[in-house]
């Protein structure tokens, strides 16, 4: 069966202060890692990685996908108030139109 | 519309009951899914379609769960006979091509409370 595993489930941490969010995956014929943010309601896409070792940046937020150790993580430097929100991980497989998602790592910055 | 609209954005209902929880997808979009997220638990996929045919519907937990998709368009989630565990948020989401991004454009979800 294929699998998404993140950690931590829950993070509390002040604001300026750097964090990573790992995510691992167990999946047959793997095509992609995808980084989604939720805050209230609707995920919103961040990053697709397909390639290992190449990093993706948006801003203060980064990720790399480590396709050896069948891994990710999302960094977020600097980090802000409004980067509160749940962090969610999903996996594509070749062949089949869905996202399997992780649990989720909720994010909390505090001012 | 501008992005996925989901209707109703709440609803509370009686053990027993069925109700009907409808996505409007982002015009064009010819695939269409539904997530369901219970609480402090990622998105646990339901069915996947493509046009109005359900190609993927591996995750529907129960036969109490039904879907259809009509015109490639607007999609209605069924369940029947409701449970307490059924409560949960029900996240619709449509997209182009997943194959291309992968990006999923997600509706603010249905949430169910079954009491």
């Amino acid at each position: 069966e294929d699998k998404v595993v993140q950690s931590p489930l829950s993070l509390v941490v002040h604001e300026g202060d750097t964090v990573t969010l790992n995510c691992s995956y167990e999946v047959t014929n793997f095509r992609s890692l995808l980084w989604y943010k939720q805050e209230k309601k609707a995920p919103t896409f961040l990053f697709m990685l397909t390639s290992s070792g190449i990093e993706k940046k948006s801003g203060r937020l980064s990720s790399i996908l480590d396709k050896k150790e069948l891994s990710s993580i999302l960094n977020i430097t600097a980090t802000q108030t409004g980067d509160s929100a749940i962090y969610l991980c999903a996996s594509k497989v070749q062949g089949a139109q869905k996202l399997v998602f992780g649990q989720g790592t909720r994010l909390t910055i505090n001012p | 519309g501008a992005g996925v609209s989901q209707s109703p954005s709440n609803k509370v209902t009686e053990k027993g009951k069925d109700v009907e929880l409808r996505c409007d997808p982002i015009s064009g979009h010819t695939a269409l899914y539904w997530y369901r997220q219970s609480l402090g638990q990622g998105l646990e996929f339901l069915i996947y379609f493509q046009g109005n045919s359900a190609p993927d519907k591996s995750g529907l937990p129960s036969d109490r769960f039904s879907a259809e998709r009509t015109g490639g368009s607007v999609s209605t989630l069924t369940i029947q006979r409701t449970q307490q565990e059924d409560s949960a948020v029900y996240l619709c989401a449509s997209s182009l091509v997943l194959a291309d991004t992968g990006e999923l454009f997600f509706g603010e979800g249905s949430r169910l409370t079954v009491l």
